[in-house]
């Protein structure tokens, strides 16, 4: 089946530093989703992007489908978005299931 | 406002004990799951849905059933919880297989 790496595993950054997370996939998708996990485990909807590139306040996306990876752009970064941060693709079995990443867990200091 | 709700957010209760979780959309979304996420797993689908009446299993359906009488409502039925059923549940939904998933906040169970 298809796998899905992110990376880094691991990131710390200090309050105002900008940052990029990527996502390889091993096969082609017709979509894309990035998810944040805050510290009380909600997932919280970020993009959906099969391809191109979206931007949504400080956090834009962007997605390279014939060469199977996304990347996540967070510039100016706030306390408020720490946690994990997942990218999920659609499973190759018709069964509607997401394949997600497995994880990059992001700490923002202040 | 577009949501899936799920309750109870949080729940500890005793092995054997029959319990359901409720989730709701209101986007009448036709495709609907259920995932499990549990430490170095990651998230695991229990069981979906593509329509009312049509339900299947996902990769970890053992110890769960579901039922999906109402387009809107998708509940996750533990008819005699295990320990090994402590996790933390999301249901997810959206208009059609493999489109955009929104998720429910998560229901925290504990089984003691």
């Amino acid at each position: 089946g298809i796998q899905v790496e992110q990376s880094p595993p691991d990131l710390i950054l200090q309050e105002g530093a900008n940052s990029t997370l990527r996502c390889n996939f091993s096969d082609s998708v017709n979509n894309l989703q990035w998810f944040h996990q805050n510290p009380w485990g909600q997932l919280i909807n970020l993009f959906y992007i099969p391809s191109g590139t979206k931007q949504n306040g400080r956090l834009s996306a962007t997605t390279v489908a014939t060469e199977r990876y996304s990347l996540l752009y967070i510039s100016s970064s706030q306390t408020t978005d720490s946690g994990v941060y997942f990218c999920a693709v659609p499973g190759s079995s018709n069964t509607g299931k997401l394949i997600f990443g497995q994880g990059t867990t992001l700490q923002v200091k202040p | 406002e577009a949501q899936v709700t799920q309750n109870p957010r949080y729940l500890i209760t005793v092995t054997g004990k029959k319990l359901t979780v409720t989730c709701s959309q209101n986007m009448n979304h036709e495709y609907m799951s259920w995932y499990r996420q549990d430490p170095g797993l990651g998230l695991r689908q229990i069981y979906y849905s593509m329509n009312v009446e049509v339900t299947d299993k996902g990769d970890v359906p053992e110890g769960y059933k579901v039922s999906r009488k109402e387009k809107r409502n998708f509940p996750l039925i533990l008819e005699s919880p295990s320990p090994n059923q402590t996790s933390l549940y999301f249901c997810a939904s959206s208009y059609y297989i493999n489109t955009e998933a929104f998720f429910g906040q998560g229901t925290r169970l504990t089984v003691v």
